[in-house]
């Protein structure tokens, strides 16, 4: 299994400003993606991250507004850029172990919780 | 696009109840996967199935995939008051490489 780790857990932002979301997995993964969850919502996926490359995004977002950076197998960043309220949601980070039996098992950290003002 | 649906949005039992929750796609899935979410907390992976008509159990947990690969159903017999929380199907069309779509959930509340 992995244990996936998101900082800051919690934040309340001004209007405008950035905030950049990091997340630790404790073993080498195939895929990590970003997802965002509106209180008592569904998961929409943000984008998956790729490895010293680009970002794939899913329709309605972009990388100007939702930078992401994954430098190695185990660290990734999102950034939730010129934030307005409508941005206010929980960001998880999730990823897919590599190889095994469960090798399309999917792992979620606690996720960010993000208010903007 | 492909979407998943999945009903109840949601159920309250008395404990000792059965639950079901159903998930149904207009194609045809490679594979479906369910996660349990707490109050508060985060998806968990519970299980995948892949084969047409796939059928598996883990302890009170039922789970089933339909024969066209077309939709799924969760089932607890006996609730208890852990089996509080969201239930979510998700579903993933063509191979391993493309990404899991996510039904709406179920919120499930059990009464003591």
């Amino acid at each position: 299994s992995a244990v996936i780790s998101q900082k800051p857990s919690r934040d309340i932002c001004q209007r405008g400003t950035s905030l950049t979301i990091q997340c630790q997995v404790d073993s080498q993964v195939t895929m990590m993606f970003w997802y965002r969850q509106q209180p008592g919502q569904s998961l929409t996926l943000i984008a998956t991250a790729n490895q010293g490359s680009e970002a794939t995004y899913e329709s309605g977002f972009v990388i100007d507004k939702f930078p992401i950076s994954r430098p190695n197998l185990t660290f990734s960043t999102l950034t939730v850029s010129n934030m307005s309220p409508e941005d206010s949601s929980i960001y998880l980070c999730s990823a897919r172990t590599s190889g095994g039996a469960k090798e399309n098992e999917q792992f979620f950290g606690p996720g960010t919780r993000l208010t903007v003002l | 696009g492909q979407q998943v649906m999945q009903i109840p949005q949601y159920q309250h039992v008395q404990e000792g109840e059965d639950f079901t929750t159903y998930c149904n796609s207009s194609t045809t899935l490679s594979n479906i996967q369910w996660y349990k979410q707490r109050p508060g907390g985060h998806p968990v992976f519970l299980i995948q199935l892949v084969k047409s008509g796939e059928v598996k159990k883990q302890k009170r947990l039922t789970f089933q995939f339909g024969e066209a690969k077309k939709n799924s159903s969760l089932h607890i017999t006996a609730t208890q008051t852990t089996d509080v929380g969201t239930y979510f199907c998700a579903g993933r069309y063509g191979g391993s490489a493309r990404q899991l779509t996510f039904g709406s959930g179920t919120q499930l509340t059990v009464l003591p």
